[in-house]
């Protein structure tokens, strides 16, 4: 099977700047998750949709980032404007939904603000 | 803050050696644990995972073995091989399984 797709695959921005990143998850996949990843450290969870509806987006800092997956299929994480502490990875995951199914990750967008 | 750690940020194994990585958990209610592969440039990738109504489980050459009396996880990897270097993650479901929540991985060097 097609694994998850995300792109841009690197992006450099200047602070205060804007930016979108898009993930195409599994085919059939109803959980689709956006995961940051700063250097050294885990994945932590930003946003968790399940089909087009947010199930958690406690740790999403909603003041600069937004998510949205309108047709249940791919999604856009964005951030407006970049700040220097988001330069990090930004991981695309979906999994089938219940709840013993693992996450399938993409290769992720690594972001650096200058 | 992250419920899911690890005991050491880096281990340095001999080609061929068996390797065991370790994670302490803090939450009682999480139920379902799983160990993913980070190879650098690449997402986490799953490996194994285990039930809380397990305390083994086996897969190809890795073995997962959970203690949730002290809230323990291991990850054995048998004939470490070179490609077996990466960044190891454990991470934890709670019942409700809703979110999955990582480690800050344990780096692991395979020495020809």
């Amino acid at each position: 099977e097609a694994g998850v797709a995300q792109s841009p695959r690197y992006k450099i921005i200047e602070k205060r700047q804007s930016v979108a990143f898009w993930c195409n998850p599994i085919s059939g996949h109803a959980t689709l998750y956006w995961y940051q990843q700063i250097l050294g450290q885990g994945p932590k969870l930003l946003i968790q949709f399940q089909n087009n509806g947010v199930v958690d987006d406690s740790q999403l800092p909603k003041d600069r980032f937004s998510a949205e997956r309108l047709k249940g299929v791919d999604s856009t994480l964005k951030i407006q404007p970049a700040k220097l502490e988001d330069s990090a990875v930004y991981l695309c995951a979906s999994s089938l939904g219940h709840n013993n199914s693992p996450l399938h990750f993409g290769n992720g967008t690594r972001l650096t603000v200058t | 803050g992250e419920s899911v750690g690890l005991h050491l940020p880096t281990l340095s194994v001999q080609e061929g050696d068996n390797s065991i990585i370790n994670c302490a958990y803090s939450n009682s209610a999480s139920d379902y644990f799983i160990w993913y592969k980070q190879e650098s440039g690449k997402g986490p990738q799953f490996i194994i995972d285990i039930r809380s109504n397990m305390d083994k489980r086996q897969g190809q050459r890795v073995t997962v073995l959970l203690n949730k009396t002290v809230k323990h996880l291991s990850l054995q990897i048998a004939a470490t091989q070179p490609g077996d270097s990466a960044v190891y993650f454990c991470a934890e479901k709670d019942t409700g399984g809703f979110k999955t929540i990582f480690g800050a991985g344990t780096r692991l060097f395979v020495k020809a």
